[in-house]
């Protein structure tokens, strides 16, 4: 079993649409939690951290659930702009300080 | 600012072939990383270097080599290149390198290499 896994999709929503990922991670001592973007042929860039509480930030919500290990990224108000490859990204609980990857989900947003 | 810059953006090589993969960032970051993406695999680390003067493998190190030139600089060496190091190789900084803590990573637009 991959330690972080994530539907690769594609995702097709029409712009205005509300969508969702989620993102399941293998081990439960994890505790940092992050979604990162990636454009085509781009590099990835931090989109926001999970906190335990939740979190948003504007049109974007992340969350975290512990018990079941998953964490999600909801999107509200989609906007072509978002097309892009969302990496769900787990620091490694073994203590390494590493950032381990997802695959990415990728989303594309219609007109 | 340039943040991090990657050279070469493209390059082919043949088996056998050795190559350097230069990295740079300007942001006077303590911490650099070295990640290969692969189709259908998240990014997977090679190597990081915590602070300067120093270097330890990541998950997947075999085939590699790294130098932590300075601050700045951390290059990547494949000294016999196979084909199974076609990919797109990604520098990263970020601020400082913690076991319990993240710092936000900040990535180099990618070398992507193909080896014949």
């Amino acid at each position: 079993r991959k330690e972080v896994e994530q539907d690769p999709g594609p995702f097709n929503v029409p712009e205005g649409a509300t969508v969702a990922f989620n993102c399941t991670y293998s081990n439960s001592a994890s505790q940092s939690f992050f979604w990162y973007r990636q454009d085509c042929r781009k590099e990835p860039k931090l989109l926001m951290s999970v906190y335990s509480s939740g979190n948003e930030d504007g049109r974007f919500t992340a969350q975290l659930n512990r018990a079941s290990q998953y964490i999600s990224l909801l999107i509200r108000d989609s906007k072509l702009s978002d097309s892009a490859t969302y990496l769900c990204v787990v620091l490694d609980s073994g203590n390494t300080g590493k950032l381990i990857f997802g695959q990415g989900t990728t989303l594309q947003v219609k007109p | 600012n340039a943040g991090v810059t990657q050279t070469p953006k493209f390059q082919v090589l043949k088996t056998g072939q050795s190559m350097t993969l230069q990295c740079a960032q300007d942001m006077n970051h303590n911490s650099m990383y070295w990640y290969r993406q692969d189709p259908g695999m998240g990014l997977r680390l090679i190597y990081y270097s915590a602070s300067e003067g120093t270097t330890d493998k990541g998950e997947v190190p075999n085939g590699y080599n790294v130098s932590r030139l300075n601050k700045r600089e951390f290059s990547l060496r494949l000294e016999s290149a196979a084909p199974s190091q076609t990919s797109v190789y990604f520098c990263a900084s970020s601020e400082a390198w913690d076991r319990t803590l993240t710092y936000e990573q900040y990535f180099g637009p990618g070398t992507r290499l193909t080896v014949t």
